[in-house]
């Protein structure tokens, strides 16, 4: 099993829809949960960060962690062309140790 | 200036040429990143450097050398390079027991033909 997994996609919805997009994971021990957002050829960029479980709201996105389930989301209201990307989810259990990836799900939003 | 500077944005070298990839932050971490990433496939850490120490190497070959002369720099010696390490390099950077984020520069597009 690998240790983070995320759907690939492509997944292409229409401009204002809502998007819903997942991470789930094995290691009980991950406390920190990042979202990067990944435009083609530049570098990811940090979008929302959670400690441990709950929600959070940024703008249109709402990031989710239910330890429990082992299991990440991120959620993007009305959703626009300029957010068509790649979405990486990434956590860390604690200092010292290394940032674990998903291998990304790639997003369309077409106008 | 952003927070991690990468240079240079693209870069093609030859199998027998020898190049740097060089790598700045400015957001005063203490811990600096070496990450490929190459097409359809995830992130690959590559080396890690806590307080200017290299503490992670994971299984890199021995072509690639990287250099933290102090916590704000970062370099990646490239040298005999293969046309399968062609992909986009990324430096990044976090504060460790600060809240474990990590920041990412743009990356250096490379092509090794």
């Amino acid at each position: 099993q690998k240790e983070v997994e995320q759907d690939p996609g492509p997944l292409s919805v229409p401009e204002g829809a809502i998007v819903s997009l997942n991470c789930t994971y094995s290691n009980s021990a991950f406390q920190y949960f990042m979202w990067y957002r990944q435009y083609s050829r530049k570098g990811p960029e940090l979008l929302m960060y959670t400690y441990s479980s709950g929600n959070k709201e940024d703008g249109r996105f709402t990031a989710q962690v239910d330890k429990s389930s082992k299991y990440i989301s991120l959620f993007i209201r009305d959703s626009q062309p300029s957010d068509s990307a790649t979405y990486l989810c990434a956590m860390i259990a604690n200092y010292g140790q290394n940032f674990v990836f998903g291998p990304g799900t790639r997003l369309s939003v077409l106008p | 200036e952003t927070g991690v500077t990468q240079t240079p944005r693209h870069l093609v070298m030859g199998m027998t040429n020898k190049k740097s990839l060089k790598c700045e932050q400015h957001l005063g971490h203490n811990a600096m990143y070496w990450y490929k990433q190459s097409a359809k496939k995830p992130l690959e850490l590559m080396f890690v450097y806590n307080f200017k120490e290299q503490t992670e190497n994971n299984s890199v070959p021995s072509r690639f050398s990287p250099e933290c002369p102090n916590s704000s720099h970062l370099f990646l010696h490239l040298h005999t390079l293969q046309p399968e390490d062609s992909a986009l390099y990324l430096c990044a950077s976090s504060q460790l027991q600060g809240g474990e984020k990590l920041f990412f520069g743009s990356g250096t597009q490379l092509s090794v033909l």
